[in-house]
């Protein structure tokens, strides 16, 4: 069990919005850790994709972005598109555990 | 812009110690606040953070791995190694070595080396 859970799965159209959610609590997100955000297409490595809640690397279309709430952090994807279809997840400090967290992981599909 | 490779063994033998390297170009391992990391993925599971590097060789662990984990850098190489003891088939995963972000605690990892494929099999 990961300290962050995410969906197993989300999937929408092209050109449609998908959230993905990362519930953490009050020993990571809920106490005022940043939260990041990776994509990982199928056979490649992880790659950043929002770091400290709402910033975009260079390169990173603006069709995404990131917010955070109380113990729970989300990722928007607007405009979904073909390329888009990856395992996303979102990472943390936990500091219960003394470490760096991922969240289990959601595999979007573009249907 | 700075690329990471890692290399080693495929396959290791349970109770035996896996030794990996991780080669940092396009830029020196000791230039600005950079911490380095390992972290590893078990075949279809989520990212594990193993413990980090700073180039004065200062190291923090992830205390789930009970000591088993042991991080070296060599500057004039320009790569950090990770040694990982008493291997069991719960070690099976794709090893990736990584640059942190100089914020700590809740750093991030950018960017990722294209990882290894490490099984613990007899």
């Amino acid at each position: 069990q990961s300290v962050l859970t995410q969906p197993p799965s989300v999937s929408g159209a092209p050109g449609q919005r998908v959230t993905i959610s990362c519930t953490g609590s009050n020993s990571n997100i809920g106490v005022g850790y940043n939260v990041h955000w990776y994509q990982q297409v199928p056979g490649t490595a992880p790659k950043l994709l929002i770091y400290a809640i709402t910033n975009r690397p260079s390169g990173v279309p603006d069709r995404f972005s990131g917010s955070k709430s109380g113990t729970s952090a989300s990722l928007a994807i607007t405009g979904l598109q073909a390329e888009d279809e990856a395992d996303y997840y979102c990472q943390s400090y936990d500091t219960s555990l003394s470490a760096s967290v991922f969240g289990g992981g959601t595999k979007l599909t573009v249907l | 812009q700075v690329q990471l490779q890692e290399s080693g063994p495929g396959l290791v033998k349970p109770s035996q110690t896996l030794t990996l390297r991780c080669t940092v170009s396009g830029g020196s391992i000791s230039s600005g606040d950079f911490y380095w990391s390992w972290i590893r993925q078990p075949p279809g599971k989520s990212l594990e953070w193993i413990g980090f590097i700073y180039p004065d060789g200062t190291t923090v662990y992830n205390p789930s791995l009970k000591s088993r984990a042991y991080i070296s850098v060599d500057t004039s190489k320009n790569q950090f190694s990770l040694k990982l003891n008493s291997l069991t088939a719960a070690d099976t995963a794709l090893y990736y070595c990584a640059r942190n972000s100089p914020q700590l605690p809740d750093n991030w990892f950018d960017p990722w080396g294209q990882g290894t494929l490490v099984t613990v099999s007899s």
